[in-house]
């Protein structure tokens, strides 16, 4: 079946740091990809998504690019803020739009 | 402006005593989600309905149920509930179950704690 593996947490940058959260899926046919971010006691928002091999997702100075070749999705952004702590979710979605979602990864970013 | 909206954030229920959490949307989606969400867990899909088709996750408690009167609502009950199903519940929706690329849209979540 479908599954999404991803770097375990928490990770801990200080601001202005270089961000990679490593995510990467085993699916059947053609999955589209996405990444979900949960702030303390809220629920999840898309934070970005992509759907067919080498798109690339961006939204508030995150990417991702959709790697078919390495079945991979990582996270990235330049220079974290301290508003960026928060816990990061990659899933993906195949047949019926059913959502495989990875364990989640805790980003801390500290002053 | 649109949104899924779910009521309350907070709900506090006795051991044994049914309960019942509420999501509404305004998204005009199609298909509605109940998740399971455990303190440092994934969400783990509960049920869903595709218009008023209702689809039960295999491994879903004969415990928990759901109601999805129109388009804009649906409830999750639990008819009684034990300590293990304190948790974080969320709502979502997406637009029509018709391919992997639709993106679901979640509500904020309610707390349920079990006392």
């Amino acid at each position: 079946g479908d599954s999404v593996t991803q770097m375990e947490g928490p990770v801990t940058l200080s601001e202005e740091a270089f961000l990679t959260i490593n995510c990467t899926y085993t699916a059947t046919g053609y999955p589209s990809l996405f990444w979900y971010v949960q702030y303390p006691g809220e629920g999840l928002q898309l934070l970005l998504k992509a759907t067919k091999a080498d798109d690339k997702g961006s939204n508030k100075g995150f990417e991702a690019t959709y790697r078919k070749e390495t079945t991979s999705f990582h996270l990235e952004k330049g220079s974290v803020q301290v508003s960026d702590s928060a816990v990061y979710f990659c899933a993906l979605s195949g047949t019926a739009s059913k959502l495989t979602f990875g364990t989640g990864t805790r980003l801390q970013v500290t002053l | 402006d649109a949104m899924v909206i779910q009521n309350p954030r907070y709900q506090v229920t006795q051991f044994g005593k049914p309960v019942t959490l509420s999501c509404s949307q305004t998204l005009n989606h199609n298909v509605m989600y109940w998740y399971q969400q455990k303190s440092s867990q994934a969400p783990k899909l509960l049920f869903h309905y595709y218009d008023k088709d209702f689809n039960n996750e295999a491994d879903t408690p004969d415990n928990f149920q759901s109601r999805r009167p129109n388009t804009s609502f649906c409830f999750l009950d639990i008819r009684s509930p034990g300590l293990g199903d304190a948790a974080m519940y969320l709502c979502a929706t997406s637009r029509v179950a018709s391919g992997s690329t639709d993106t679901q849209y979640f509500g904020p979540g309610t707390r349920l704690t079990v006392l």
